[in-house]
């Protein structure tokens, strides 16, 4: 079936510099797209969001760049600070009838000092 | 600031047991949301409720029932826990369905 997934599972980057974490979707009809953190023991936290009438969508620190030719997105995140660390997911909305919000697996983001 | 809140945090039962797992919201939301997480899985969808009054099947709702109590509370209910159902179970809410949601932080169930 359609499916939302993740390239990465493990990301690891140093403190300052910028991360990427990548997403891939499989749907063709999807057209909105959803970012979340989630950190050790917690719930998923919304970063941020993009539409498919938008390339790119800008929030404090964080890019999300959509290519819907290949069907797939990003999220940058610049200066990569230790609180930055944990479980990314990207998240489409409208996958299925009966599954709402299908996540990917999650890359985990590793800042290093 | 409460958002979403789960209770209890943590919870061990029996085979067989049953027991229920309780969410609320206080941001007004109209759609709620159980998922569980496990390992290598990501977050699997239960049930969700699109309204007050309404509640529909997810992608895993097998060995699980949900009650709409109000537009605040969501519950999740196991009859006869299995194994099979040792999970973290996140509740979450948003303003309507396909809207960013958020969740709460977690029931970390664990089944004998």
């Amino acid at each position: 079936g359609e499916s939302v997934g993740l390239h990465l599972p493990t990301l690891s980057v140093q403190e300052g510099d910028n991360s990427i974490i990548n997403c891939a979707y499989s749907n063709s009809a999807s057209d909105y797209f959803i970012w979340y953190k989630q950190e050790s023991g917690k719930g998923p936290q919304f970063i941020i969001d993009i539409r498919s009438n938008m390339d790119k969508r800008q929030g404090q620190r964080v890019t999300v760049l959509l290519n819907k030719t290949v069907k797939h997105l990003s999220l940058q995140i610049a200066a990569t600070q230790p609180g930055d660390s944990a479980v990314y997911f990207c998240a489409d909305p409208y996958t299925g009838t009966a599954s709402k919000l299908t996540f990917g697996t999650g890359t985990r983001l590793q800042v290093t000092l | 600031n409460a958002g979403v809140t789960q209770t209890p945090k943590f919870q061990v039962l029996k085979t067989g047991q049953s027991m229920t797992l309780q969410c609320a919201q206080d941001m007004n939301h109209n759609s709620m949301y159980w998922y569980r997480q496990d390992p290598g899985m990501g977050l699997r969808l239960i049930y969700y409720s699109a309204s007050e009054g309404t509640t529909d099947k997810g992608e895993v709702p097998n060995g699980y029932n949900v009650s709409r109590l109000n537009k605040r509370e969501f519950s999740l209910r196991l009859e006869s826990a299995a194994p099979s159902q040792t999970s973290v179970y996140f509740c979450a809410s948003s303003g309507q369905l396909n809207q960013p949601q958020h969740f709460g932080d977690g029931t970390r169930l664990s089944i004998l």
